[in-house]
C-alpha cells in the first residue's frame, strides 16, 4: 500500500552544517509531496511542496527535488541554523483528500 | 499561526470517558481534516469533511466520530476512551476538497488515564 519512508533520526548537526533528511515513497499514480516541520510542542507547519515530477519546492534555505524515477523528496538546506531544530515529516497527498506521512525526522542543530 | 484553532489544547480524562475536541478552519476553508499522532502510530489521517458533508474516512475507530457544522467549524468525538487513545489530535483545513494544500492547528493533547 501507499507508504512513505524516511530516514530515523535524530540526526544531530553543527550549526552552518549541509542538511539531508532522505524520503521515498510507495504509491501509485502522481502524489503531490511536502514536508511539514513540527516545532516543540506547536503543530505542523508547510515547509515546502511539489506537485509534478523535477518540481523543487523551497522555502526559508529549505529545497526539496520531486523525483519520479526514484520516487523521493529528500530535503536539503545548505547551512542549519538552531532555530531549525524541530522534527520534519515527509508526506504525499495521493487520494486526493489524505495525506500519508513518514515517521518524522528529529534534528537537532548545536552551536 | 496557520489560522486555524483547536480546543482544549490540552486533555485529561479516565478510561471509559467521552470527550470532543473542537476546531474552526481559516477563513474562507471548506475542509476539515482530522489527525491522530501517536507515538506507535504516528501521524495518520482520521476523517475529512467538506463543506459539512464527510468526503473521505481514513482508520477512525468506531468508538470515533466527527461532524462539521453550518459554520464550518468541526467537532470530533471521543467514546469509551482506552489508554492507547493518548495522543495529539490534529486538525487541518483547506479550501477545496481534493490535493489542497492542509494547514494545520496545534492540536489537542489527549490523556487518558
Amino acid at each position: 500500500g501507499d507508504s512513505v519512508t524516511q530516514m530515523e533520526g535524530p540526526v544531530t548537526l553543527s550549526e552552518e552544517a549541509f542538511l539531508t533528511i532522505n524520503c521515498t515513497y510507495t504509491a501509485t499514480g502522481y502524489p503531490s509531496l511536502f514536508w511539514y516541520v513540527q516545532y516543540p510542542g506547536e503543530g505542523l507547519q508547510l515547509l515546502l511542496k511539489a506537485t509534478k515530477a523535477d518540481d523543487k519546492g523551497s522555502n526559508k534555505g529549505f529545497e526539496a527535488t520531486y523525483r519520479k524515477e526514484t520516487t523521493s523528496f529528500h530535503l536539503e538546506k545548505g547551512s542549519v541554523q538552531v532555530s531549525d531544530s524541530a522534527v520534519y515529516f515527509c508526506a504525499f497527498n495521493n487520494a486526493g483528500n489524505m495525506l500519508t506521512f513518514g515517521g518524522g525526522t528529529r534534528l537537532m542543530v548545536k552551536p | 499561526d496557520s489560522g486555524v484553532t483547536q480546543t482544549p489544547k490540552h486533555l485529561i480524562t479516565a478510561t471509559g470517558q467521552r470527550v470532543t475536541l473542537r476546531c474552526s478552519p481559516r477563513s474562507g476553508d471548506l475542509s476539515v481534516y482530522w489527525y491522530q499522532q501517536s507515538l506507535d502510530q504516528g501521524l495518520q489521517f482520521l476523517i475529512q469533511y467538506y463543506n459539512g458533508e464527510e468526503r473521505a474516512k481514513g482508520n477512525i475507530l468506531e468508538r470515533f466520530s466527527a461532524q462539521q457544522f453550518p459554520d464550518l467549524h468541526s467537532e470530533l468525538n471521543l467514546s469509551s476512551l482506552e489508554l492507547g487513545d493518548s495522543a495529539l489530535y490534529f486538525c487541518a483545513s483547506s479550501v477545496g476538497s481534493t490535493y489542497n494544500e492542509q494547514f494545520f492547528g496545534p492540536g489537542t493533547r489527549l490523556t487518558v488515564l
